[in-house]
């Protein structure tokens, strides 16, 4: 069985600057996916990004992207230039290939001050 | 993107009576959704699968009969809370896996559900 865990139920930064929100899992798959997603106050899930196990790069999205070390099963996710808008829980998820269920970590709640 | 409609926003109901929850893919077909509820400042529990024509799998744990689920079409889960208590508010939210060109999973809306 996979678990996800992210060990920081509340993260805080100040506008403009950057915060990394941690994540790490366990499996002995060798080709998954893992994902971040957004939950806002809406608390609509929204996918922030998405990183496919077998892609050594790294991937971004705007403000937006992941540190991701397979051989230590970390995901982190790191946030630039933080906007209020960015204030929200965080889930972390991993989905073996082949599964259509994902594994959500805890949470971490994000909140940036003004 | 692909888009999973969610239906009612909200709902109160008196304890005792049977609410319906309904789940629709909007432009894609999906054999498959995900029930999940997600109490407050928690993650999402797993409740069960809706599977096209066939019966939900449920989680262990999760009544059958309390939570009723139907999936009679490729773009319509519906989940029904009977004879709801209070211990049933919560929030439910559904889940819809696009089958090809995707990974990740389609979300709706949500359900904010309060029994009175």
């Amino acid at each position: 069985a996979q678990t996800v865990t992210q060990s920081q139920p509340e993260m805080s930064v100040q506008e403009a600057e950057t915060v990394t929100l941690s994540c790490t899992y366990d499996t002995s798959e060798n080709n998954y996916y893992l994902f971040w997603y957004k939950q806002p106050p809406s608390r609509q899930m929204i996918l922030v990004i998405r990183q496919e196990a077998y892609k050594q790069q790294n991937a971004t999205e705007n403000r937006f992207s992941v540190n991701f070390q397979k051989a230590a099963k970390s995901f982190s996710l790191k946030i630039s230039d933080s906007q209020l808008g960015d204030t929200a829980m965080y889930f972390c998820a991993f989905k073996p290939e082949g599964s259509y269920i994902p594994t959500f970590g805890r949470g971490t709640s994000l909140i940036v001050h003004p | 993107g692909a888009v999973v409609s969610q239906h009612p926003s909200r709902v109160i109901c008196k304890s005792g009576t049977s609410v319906k929850i309904e789940c629709r893919s909007l432009d894609f077909q999906a054999t498959t959704m995900f029930w999940y509820r997600q109490f407050p400042k928690k993650s999402l529990m797993l409740m069960a699968t809706s599977n096209e024509g066939s019966k939900a799998t449920y989680e262990q744990g999760v009544e059958k009969d309390k939570f009723l689920i139907n999936h009679a079409s490729l773009t319509l889960s519906t989940l029904t809370v009977t004879s709801a208590h209070p211990e049933d508010s919560s929030f439910y939210i559904c889940s819809a896996p696009y089958l090809t060109g995707h990974t990740e999973a389609f979300f709706g809306q949500g359900t904010r559900l309060t029994v009175v």
